[in-house]
């Protein structure tokens, strides 16, 4: 069983629309975090969350701990958005568990 | 620099050949961590490094995988016998620890692609 599941595996989307990335995870948490991994590129940290809710830019991550999910909104997606989406929990141990990513794609 | 850094970025080995990749995390960055990232698939976790103890090797998948952090911070990975399914990308990570209870965000470097022939 996967401690963390993402949803959907894979989305396309037109430019302009509004996507979310879904991620349900089963172990206690410190931390929630968002990444985003571009092809053959490295992973850049996009939110740590803990409660609440946290916006960059066009990027939104809100977090329900009673219910143990986590959101990444898109607004206004840009196919410089296109990239593999990663969810990953911290859990109370300092130990990482990763989502298998969701890859997304927006078409201009 | 300010980031993560891995070298090599690509190594190709034969099969059989010992291979060493290292990790130079952000100055300070108390936790170290290494994963193993298979094509199209999340990371995975291989092991945990608090300063030069390391704390978590859990996820090693054979003792031909080890893993030492001497001085607490450069991290070196050394696979001994390579074998083809060791193909993978491995990643190297960082965060400052503050304790229990206290968070960081993770920064990653870019990765080590080790393609076994």
């Amino acid at each position: 069983k996967n401690e963390v599941e993402q949803s959907p595996q894979n989305l396309t989307a037109q430019e302009g629309e509004f996507i979310t990335i879904n991620c349900s995870y089963s172990v206690g948490i410190s931390a929630l975090h968002w990444l985003q991994q571009h092809p053959g590129g490295g992973i850049v940290s996009l939110f740590m969350l803990s409660s609440g809710k946290k916006k960059h830019g066009r990027l939104i991550a809100t977090i329900n701990i009673q219910e143990k999910h986590s959101s990444l909104h898109i607004t206004a997606s840009h196919p410089r958005d296109s990239a593999v989406y990663i969810c990953a929990v911290r859990d109370t141990g300092n130990q990482f568990y990763f989502g298998t990513g969701t890859s997304l794609t927006v078409i201009p | 620099g300010a980031g993560v850094s891995q070298s090599p970025r690509y190594k190709v080995a034969k099969r059989g050949q010992d291979v060493a990749l290292r990790c130079d995390p952000i100055s300070g960055h108390v936790s170290l961590f290494w994963y193993q990232q298979a094509l199209g698939q999340g990371p995975e976790f291989l092991t945990y490094f608090q300063n030069e103890a390391q704390l978590d090797k859990s996820g090693l998948p054979s003792d031909r995988f080890f893993a030492e952090r001497p001085e607490g911070s450069v991290s070196t990975l050394k696979i001994q016998r390579t074998q083809q399914e060791d193909s993978a990308v491995y990643l190297c990570a960082s965060s400052f620890n503050t304790g229990t209870g206290g968070y960081s965000p993770l920064h990653f470097g870019n990765g080590t692609r080790l393609t076994v022939t």
